[in-house]
């Protein structure tokens, strides 16, 4: 499974643009890459999902390069409430296994 | 959306008691399931893979007498921590998708406290 690596920690402020990047060098070509969100206490909740391009649903979108090595998370206008951890995941369509990295603290002041 | 029902969410226990965790997909079908543990501030580490009527496959260094999976249908996996001590106490979460290419949808975990 390939590793990801991604910031352990990120600031921003209520209405700018988060952009996370994460890096996952050694993903095999059936691997697609999605994010997911955790608030403590909870379990993780799914926000995008993609293999190549550029993905976007109502609240986040995904940019993936050619090369597929590494992907950007991007949220659009953050409020107080998206503060959580952000996972970045490299999954293998056969298996479904998905292995957890250390994930981003987005930090959203006000 | 998928939803995946998670209960108890919060248990209290005596060591030496077995707890049982139950892991429902309630509007999707899911020949597999993953489960996973989260100790306070650090990232979810997978556990094991439950597979719909076969053995279960654990990740390397997960006691499988320890932790007992069940898959017996195709909307209920159960996760028994038979014979708990505080080293287990920690936060339990499972997944499930429609597909294993899929995203996957977790349920909103059990934290385990072993007295």
């Amino acid at each position: 499974l390939a590793k990801t690596t991604q910031p352990i920690s990120m600031d921003s402020y209520e209405g700018q643009e988060v952009n996370i990047t994460c890096s996952h060098n050694n993903i095999a070509t059936n691997d697609y890459i999605t994010w997911y969100q955790q608030f403590p206490s909870q379990g993780p909740r799914f926000i995008i999902q993609g293999y190549k391009t550029k993905v976007t649903n109502e609240v986040a979108s995904l940019f993936i390069p050619a090369d597929r090595k590494s992907s950007t998370l991007s949220l659009p206008r953050v409020s107080l409430s998206d503060t959580a951890v952000y996972y970045c995941l490299v999954g293998v369509s056969n298996t479904g296994k998905l292995i957890f990295g250390q994930g981003t603290t987005l930090q959203v002041k006000p | 959306g998928a939803v995946v029902s998670q209960h108890p969410s919060w248990v209290i226990c005596k060591s030496g008691t077995s707890v049982k965790i139950e892991c429902r997909s309630l509007d999707f079908q899911a020949t597999t399931m993953f489960w996973y543990r989260q100790f306070p501030k650090q990232s979810l580490m997978l556990m094991a893979t439950s597979n719909e009527g076969s053995k279960a496959t654990y990740e390397q260094g997960v006691e499988k007498d320890k932790f007992l999976i069940n898959h017996a249908s195709l909307t209920l996996s159960t996760l028994t921590v038979t014979s708990a001590h505080p080293e287990d106490s920690s936060f339990y979460i499972c997944s499930g998708g429609e597909a294993l290419n899929q995203p996957q949808h977790f349920g909103d975990g059990t934290r385990l406290s072993i007295l």
